[in-house]
């Protein structure tokens, strides 16, 4: 176990609704990824936080946004879902600083699997 | 192009196979590489770092040739547990932070 989990474990929304995913990251992290994993594919990264930050970010659209908070736990929040947006939601932490980040190995949660109908 | 290109596969091997993955990246400023592991269903967790000397890790060798901007993954002695998907990663931070997978790569180990 990495120590890093998330909530909910599943969850079933309709098109055009929000949704909030959430994030402990694992004790002495202060960096937390966000991933879009479809089926057959790779984990596509959302966007990273650092202390609170927005420290990198992949090619989603603003509908998608987060925040991390004092206690570097976060959340993921997605507007107005599409179908597309289906999908296993990782979320992972790692202890680099903001300058260090990319030569850190990340610690994945067991994600959230979003069903959008 | 993808950023970050593996071959899905599958490979199905016998137990006992040596089997190799490769995996091409696109940006040359790419700084940081890693293998993961991702079995049916749970999430990616870290195989190796790949450094610029190579590295090995029991029957695990990871290799990096930035010149041709690809990583390679070889596997001897295949067990069944090996039986998972591959992810290479690929990372740079410029201003702001990418870290890219592969699409992976299946391997199915076989009795």
């Amino acid at each position: 176990e990495t120590g890093v989990t998330q909530s909910p474990t599943h969850l079933i929304k309709t098109r055009g609704q929000q949704v909030t995913l959430r994030c402990s990251s694992q004790s002495g992290h202060n960096t937390v990824s966000w991933y879009q994993q479809a089926l057959g594919q790779g984990p596509q990264f959302i966007f990273q936080y650092y202390r609170e930050e927005e420290n990198g970010r992949g090619n989603f659209p603003p509908r998608f946004s987060g925040l991390q908070f004092p206690n570097y736990s976060s959340e993921l929040n997605v507007n107005a879902l599409e179908l597309d947006d289906s999908a296993l939601y990782l979320c992972a932490s790692s202890p680099g600083g903001q300058a260090g980040v990319a030569y850190n190995e990340q610690f994945f949660g067991p994600g959230t699997r979003l069903t959008v109908l | 192009r993808k950023e970050v290109e593996q071959d899905p596969g599958p490979f199905n091997v016998p137990e006992g196979a040596t089997v190799a993955f490769n995996c091409t990246y696109s940006n040359s400023a790419s700084q940081s590489f890693f293998w993961y592991r991702q079995d049916c269903r749970k999430e990616p967790k870290l195989l190796m770092s790949v450094y610029s000397s190579g590295n090995e890790d029991g029957r695990f060798t990871a290799q990096l040739n930035r010149a041709s901007q690809y990583i390679s993954l070889l596997i001897r002695d295949s067990k069944l547990s090996d039986s998972a998907t591959y992810l290479c990663v690929v990372t740079s931070f410029s201003g702001t932070y990418k870290y890219i997978f592969g699409t992976g790569t299946r391997l199915k180990v076989l009795a």
